[in-house]
């Protein structure tokens, strides 16, 4: 069975500071991770994904996330936040057999950036 | 390259009534899954398609089916529909490598979507 916790439902911070978006996880096996964007009425856009390789990812817009096994963590972040990043994020979990390569999102994370 | 797409971006219907979307994978793409973005309940799986049959489906009633084609497109069709239908429904492709046994280091690319409403 695998499953995700996105720590915060909504996060605020203004243009230039840091953002961080907490995503906890849990998988019988190794899991694959990753983190997906939608800006409103827009599909889903990945931004990163993890799979066993280097622990620290760097996606597209800054940002990054760091696979941390002892603390079932991958938090997103990002060093200076920007108007555009304002929507909403989604930590997803994949690879668990029996789950049957589906995805498993976790409840996703408002990011609001104020000026 | 072209993207996953998605038709129509907008459905209306009543209760009752059946809904048919429609998705076109990345060319190459042999797997399509649905998901529905229900408000208050995120985004759940509904179906996985690959080279034509139906691989697992998620915790949705069988009003909810679909079929993959020879091309690999996919229809979606949900049957007697009801207000609670009404949502985001969001297809996804993939290229599948059997290497990858677990299935899930593959990336999936969404679609823009389709947003149904049940009135």
């Amino acid at each position: 069975a695998q499953s995700v916790t996105q720590l915060d439902s909504h996060v605020s911070v203004s243009e230039g500071t840091p953002v961080l978006l907490r995503c906890n996880y849990s998988s019988s096996y190794s899991p694959s991770l990753f983190w997906y964007v939608q800006h409103p009425n827009k599909g889903l856009q990945l931004l990163l994904k993890y799979t066993s390789a280097a622990t620290l990812v760097k996606g597209i817009n800054g940002f990054e996330a760091e696979f941390k096994k002892s603390e079932t963590s991958f938090h997103l972040t990002k060093p200076s936040a920007h108007m555009s990043d304002a929507a909403e994020y989604f930590c997803v979990v994949s690879g668990s057999p029996g789950s049957a390569r589906q995805l498993t999102f976790g409840s996703g994370t408002q990011l609001t950036v104020l000026p | 390259e072209a993207g996953v797409t998605q038709s129509p971006t907008h459905l209306i219907k009543t209760r009752g009534q059946q809904a048919t979307l429609r998705c076109s994978p990345i060319s190459g793409h042999t797997s399509v899954y649905w998901y529905q973005q229900a408000l208050g309940l995120g985004l759940q799986f509904l179906l996985w398609y690959d080279e034509g049959e139906e691989r697992n489906r998620g915790n949705f009633p069988p009003r909810f089916s679909g079929r993959q084609f020879p091309n690999y497109s996919s229809e979606l069709n949900v049957n007697a529909l009801e207000l609670e239908d009404s949502a985001l429904y969001l297809c996804a492709s993939s290229s599948y490598h059997r290497s990858d046994w677990r299935g899930g280091q593959e990336t999936k690319y969404f679609g823009p979507g389709t947003r149904l409403l049940v009135l």
